[in-house]
C-alpha cells in the first residue's frame, strides 16, 4: 500500500489555466505539507495543515491554495498557471509538527507551457 | 539566515568505492539532522535522524556523524552500490518554527 500517494504525476497545462494536484495519506497522521522543487532540485516548504489547520505559509502566491478536506487529505489548487510555475510538487506527511519524520509521496511534475 | 550547504554538488564514483558527503549548516536552535536519499523521479526517504546529543548514526551501509559544535554532518557510503546513484539531502529541523530546512543535494552517480 502506497503510504502517501499525489495524482497525477504529471501535469502538461497552459499558461492561465487552474489545475489541482491531490495528496492523500494512509499513515494516520495529524499534519501534512506541500513542498516545490526546482529546477535546481531545492526542496522548499510552501504549506503545512495540521488537523485541516493551516500551519505554515510561506511566502505563496495566493494563487496557490490549499485546501485539507479532511486529516487524510491535502490537495492543492493552483489559479492562473504561470511558466515559474513549472517545477515538481511534493506532498508529505507527519505524525503531528516537526521533528516527528515527514513521508513524502511520489511527487507531481508540472509543466507549463 | 537559516542555511544548510551541501558539497560537493556532485560525486561520481566507481562501484564497491567509499564515499563521504558534506553538510554545514547554521540553522539555531537546532532540533535534529536527518539525511534524505532521494531517487530519479521518486520522493526523499529518510535514511538516518540524529538529535543534536548523537555524533553517529547507521543504517546498513550508511553512517551519518554529527558535530553540534561546529555544525557540520557527514554521510559515508561504503561498498557503493549501483542502487546508491540519487540525490542525497541534509535537511536540519528548526526547533523554533519546526521547520524543515533543506539544503541542496549532492547528486552522487555510481558507475559499474
Amino acid at each position: 500500500d502506497t503510504a502517501v500517494s499525489q495524482t497525477p504525476k504529471y501535469l502538461v497545462t497552459q499558461m492561465g489555466n487552474d489545475k489541482s494536484i491531490k495528496c492523500e495519506q494512509n499513515l494516520g497522521h495529524d499534519t501534512m505539507y506541500w513542498y516545490k522543487q526546482d529546477s535546481k532540485k531545492f526542496l522548499k516548504i510552501m504549506f503545512s495543515y495540521n488537523n485541516k489547520e493551516l500551519i505554515i505559509n510561506e511566502t505563496v502566491p495566493n494563487r496557490f491554495s490549499p485546501k485539507s478536506p479532511d486529516k487524510a487529505h491535502l490537495n492543492l489548487h493552483i489559479n492562473s498557471l504561470e511558466l515559474g510555475d513549472s517545477a515538481v510538487y511534493f506532498c508529505a506527511s507527519s505524525q503531528r509538527l516537526a521533528p516527528n519524520e515527514q513521508f513524502f509521496g511520489p511527487g507531481t511534475r508540472l509543466t507549463v507551457l | 539566515k537559516n542555511q544548510v550547504e551541501q558539497s560537493p554538488q556532485s560525486l561520481i564514483i566507481l562501484e564497491g568505492k567509499n564515499c563521504t558527503l558534506q553538510c554545514n549548516y547554521t540553522v539555531s536552535p537546532f532540533s535534529n539532522l536527518r539525511w534524505y536519499k532521494q531517487d530519479t523521479g521518486r520522493g526523499p526517504v529518510s535514511l538516518t535522524i540524529m538529535t543534536f546529543s548523537e555524533n553517529t548514526k547507521s543504517n546498513g551501509r550508511y553512517t551519518a556523524t554529527l558535530d553540534a559544535d561546529t555544525k557540520q554532518s557527514s554521510l559515508h557510503i561504503t561498498a557503493s552500490q549501483l542502487s546508491d546513484s540519487a540525490s542525497y539531502i541534509c535537511v536540519v529541523i528548526d526547533s523554533g518554527t519546526y521547520k524543515y530546512i533543506f539544503g541542496t543535494g549532492t547528486r552522487l552517480k555510481v558507475l559499474a
